[in-house]
């Protein structure tokens, strides 16, 4: 079995700060962890991925995020927030040998100028 | 590469009214899926399939029928729409030969049953 959990509906931060967009999960196995972002009226873009290996992941956008086995988290973050950054993530989890990802409920980012 | 293309964007349905939306992918990726999303709902799986001639059943898949006779198309289609069945429609695609690579989604389809 697979879950995924973020549990900030939406998150505040103003622009130039520092931003973190929390995910945890759980599987049976090694996990395959993925955050996506949705911009208004447009399907989710992949932004980065956790397999293998180093635990902190680069993605898009200057985005990273750090792969954490002991707390089971993967937490998405980014050192200088733009307005841009606006819009809903996704976190999502697969495990090894599962074709299905298991997508988070999304957290809503608020950039503030 | 177009990637993936869903069809048609918008679409209001009365009640009972069936219809299907298209869904086409151009990567020759093995799987694909059906989701839909809402407000505070996060993204649920409706159908997928990990090829042609092979589909199988999400967390929500009543309501909806899908077949996969081609690698590139995968319809979603509506029997008989209720207004529960209103919302944001999503189809993705993955290269499913490694089980580590990301999904790439359609621009969404927004239904309305009314």
């Amino acid at each position: 079995a697979q879950s995924v959990a973020q549990p900030e509906d939406q998150v505040n931060v103003a622009e130039g700060n520092p931003l973190t967009v929390k995910c945890t999960y759980s599987v049976s196995g090694n996990p395959y962890l993925f955050w996506y972002v949705q911009y208004p009226n447009r399907g989710l873009q992949f932004l980065l991925k956790y397999i293998t290996g180093d635990n902190l992941v680069k993605g898009s956008y200057g985005f990273e995020a750090e792969f954490n086995k002991s707390q089971t988290s993967f937490h998405l973050k980014k050192p200088s927030a733009l307005v841009s950054d606006s819009a809903l993530y996704f976190c999502a989890v697969r495990m090894g040998g599962s074709y299905i990802p298991t997508f988070g409920r999304g957290t809503s980012l608020i950039v503030h100028p | 590469n177009a990637g993936v293309t869903q069809t048609p964007k918008f679409q209001v349905l009365k009640t009972g009214q069936s219809m299907t939306l298209q869904c086409a992918q151009d990567m020759n990726h093995e799987y694909m899926s059906w989701y839909r999303q809402d407000p505070g709902m996060g993204l649920r799986l409706i159908h997928y399939s990990v090829g042609a001639g092979i589909t199988d059943q999400g967390e929500v898949p009543n309501g909806y029928n899908v077949s996969r006779s081609t690698t590139e198309d995968f319809p979603l289609r509506l029997l008989s729409a209720a207004p529960s069945q209103t919302s944001v429609y999503f189809c993705a695609s993955s290269a499913e030969s490694r089980y580590f690579t990301e999904a790439f989604f359609g621009q969404g389809t927004r239904l309305t049953v009314v």
